[in-house]
Order: structure tokens, then sequence, then C-alpha cells
């Protein structure tokens, strides 16, 4: 089966820093991927995704993963954190030959003045 | 541009009780889901539908039943609310496809006195 798994459920980092958000998944196929963003009180909106083609990818506001493989991993990185990028964040895996998305667990990401 | 939205907002049940959410989508989606949210727990998949008359169990499928009624409605039922399904309630769409996006609701604030 299908699973995420996100370390730490918090993050916290300093306005300018790196973000490093981790992301582990299980797949028995080739997976999907994806990187979701939820701020306060609002619904889940997607940063980035992975389907095929080229590991590194862009997403909105500055983020960026890397698929590998060999690492089972999706880690989401910033080179340099904003205050606005406080929010909760969400990693996602596509199962199978369904339309189901499971999702990990959330990180929370803080930023400091 | 409403995209998905979730009716109502906030609801206060008390055990035992019923109730239906209701989620419409204005973007011709296939593909319907209701998820909910709870602190540690991430997202967890209740019900899908991949298309307009199928629908399918998630993760957490007991004690909901869902009705596709058409291809912009998809409803969630809480026949008998229990405690433990207080919780926040995510209704999501896209267009089909293990590749595509979601896009999400607002959310239904539900709790279960």
């Amino acid at each position: 089966a299908q699973s995420v798994t996100q370390l730490g459920s918090h993050v916290s980092v300093s306005e300018g820093a790196l973000v490093l958000l981790r992301c582990n998944y299980s797949s028995s196929v080739p997976p999907y991927l994806f990187w979701y963003v939820q701020y306060p009180n609002q619904g889940l909106q997607l940063l980035l995704k992975y389907t095929t083609g080229a590991t590194l990818v862009k997403g909105i506001n500055g983020f960026e993963a890397e698929f590998k493989k060999s690492e089972t991993s999706f880690h989401l990185t910033k080179p340099s954190a904003h205050m606005s990028d406080a929010a909760e964040y969400f990693c996602a895996v596509s199962t199978g030959n369904t339309d189901k998305l499971i999702f990990g667990t959330g990180t929370r990401l803080q930023v400091f003045p | 541009n409403a995209g998905v939205t979730q009716t109502p907002k906030f609801q206060v049940l008390k055990t035992g009780q019923s109730m239906t959410l209701q989620c419409a989508q204005d973007m011709n989606h296939n593909s319907m889901y209701w998820y909910r949210q709870d602190p540690g727990m991430g997202l967890r998949l209740i019900y899908y539908s991949a298309s307009e008359g199928t629908t399918d169990k998630g993760e957490v499928p007991n004690g909901y039943n869902v009705s596709r009624l058409n291809k912009r409605e998809f409803s969630l039922r809480l026949e008998s609310a229990a405690p433990s399904q207080t919780s926040v309630y995510f209704c999501a769409s896209s267009v089909q496809g293990r590749n595509e996006k979601l896009f999400f609701g607002s959310g239904t604030q539900l709790s279960v006195l």
C-alpha cells in the first residue's frame, strides 16, 4: 500500500534561512508526488508536483522539490524563507491505478523575524 | 470563479443526529473527494468519486455515506453522528487522473457533542 511519511511535525526557521521539509514515500508503482500548502483557515493549494521527467520540480513562491527514487524521498526546499511562508505543508502520493491521493500528516512551518 | 463550494462552514451536532455536507464544483471536473483533517493526522480520504455515477471508499469510510448527485455535486452524509466525527471536512475535485491537482473547498468545521 502507498504511504507518505513527513519527518517533523513542526519546523522553525529564521527569515532568510533555508527551508527544508522532508517527505519519504512508499509505493509499489512509479509514484506521482505532490506538495500542498495550507494557510490558516483555508483549504489546500498545490505547490508543485512530480509525475514523470525532470526530477527537480519547481513550484510557486520559490519552492522546489527533488524526486530521489533511490532514497524514496521528495523533500521540499526554499533557499530563503519569508514570513509569508508560515503555513502547514503536506506531502501526498497518488496511488496505484486509481485517483486516490494519500496525504502525509503535515509539517507546520514557523518563520521568525 | 467559485471553484469548490462547501456548505455549511460550521456545524454543531448532538450525538446521534444526522446531517449532510454539501459540495459543488463549477469547473466541469470528473473526480470529487471528501477528506477529513484532524490534528496530527493530516488529511484522510473518506470517499471519492472518479466520475459521475461511481463512488469508492477511502481510508476512513465508516460512519459516512456519499452521493454523487450529478457531475457538479458530491454530498457526504453522517447518519448518526459520533464525537469521533468531530473534524474539519474538505471537499476537493480534479479533472481526473493520478497526475492532476486537486482543488479544495474552504472546509466545514463540524463539532459533535
